[in-house]
């Protein structure tokens, strides 16, 4: 199957500071790549649907300021989690369908544990 | 109450023995999603259906559109086969809604 992959797949940083995480799909073009966010023993909540070349667009709750979406290519999309709390603390995942229309596969990154102390 | 509902939360059970896990959702939906997901956090797509039913070696998943319910079955389980396992339906556009998940441990 496809591959999407995620980097960095850890991260320890301070609070307040700002936090990358990249999501590439190694083998097909991405024209729509989601982002969730799992904590511990809870399901993934979705967070946004990046579109390449256009803006993100957030679920209801989700800071579009605090979490920043970057859809440059149709093999990269960004987020960056900017002034990070201890609160955000989380596992964030990404994921792509290989095509660009309903039932398709979807395939998830490995995800980036994030730790802010 | 949510939208994708799975049972039971949590399964444990010998090896070998036959495996049912338990999908209801209410609402409309395009595909349902059976995933996969390992004590390191990565995610695998087992199936994804829209009617009827798909195998794929010891795995099984059904889906009754008129009852709202899937269920994926696992023969023969092993120890291998130890994860969180989670539904989730599509609602158009590739956009998730994801079940609570099922952790399922088999013992040797």
């Amino acid at each position: 199957g496809a591959v999407v992959s995620q980097h960095p797949s850890w991260v320890i940083c301070k609070s307040g500071t700002s936090v990358k995480i990249e999501c590439r799909s190694l083998d097909f073009q991405a024209t729509t790549m989601f982002w969730y966010r799992q904590f511990p023993k809870q399901s993934l909540m979705l967070m946004a649907t990046s579109n390449e070349g256009s803006k993100a667009t957030y679920e209801q709750g989700v800071e579009k300021d605090k979490f920043l979406i970057n859809h440059a290519s149709l093999t990269l999309s960004t987020l960056t989690v900017t002034s990070a709390h201890p609160e955000d603390s989380s596992f964030y995942i990404c994921s792509s369908a290989s095509g660009g229309g309903y039932y398709n596969e979807q395939f998830f990154g490995p995800g980036t544990r994030l730790t802010v102390l | 109450k949510n939208e994708v509902e799975q049972s039971p939360q949590n399964l444990t059970a010998q090896e070998g023995e036959f495996i049912t896990i338990n999908c209801s959702y209410s609402v409309g939906i395009s595909a349902l999603h059976w995933l996969q997901q390992h004590p390191g956090g990565g995610i695998v797509s087992l199936f994804m259906l829209s009617s009827g039913k798909k195998k794929h070696g010891r795995l099984i998943a059904t889906i009754n559109i008129q009852e709202k319910h899937s269920s994926l079955h696992i023969t023969a389980s092993h120890p291998r086969d130890s994860a969180v396992y989670i539904c989730a339906v599509e609602q158009g556009a590739q956009k998730l809604v994801f079940g609570q998940g099922t952790r399922l441990t088999i013992n040797p």
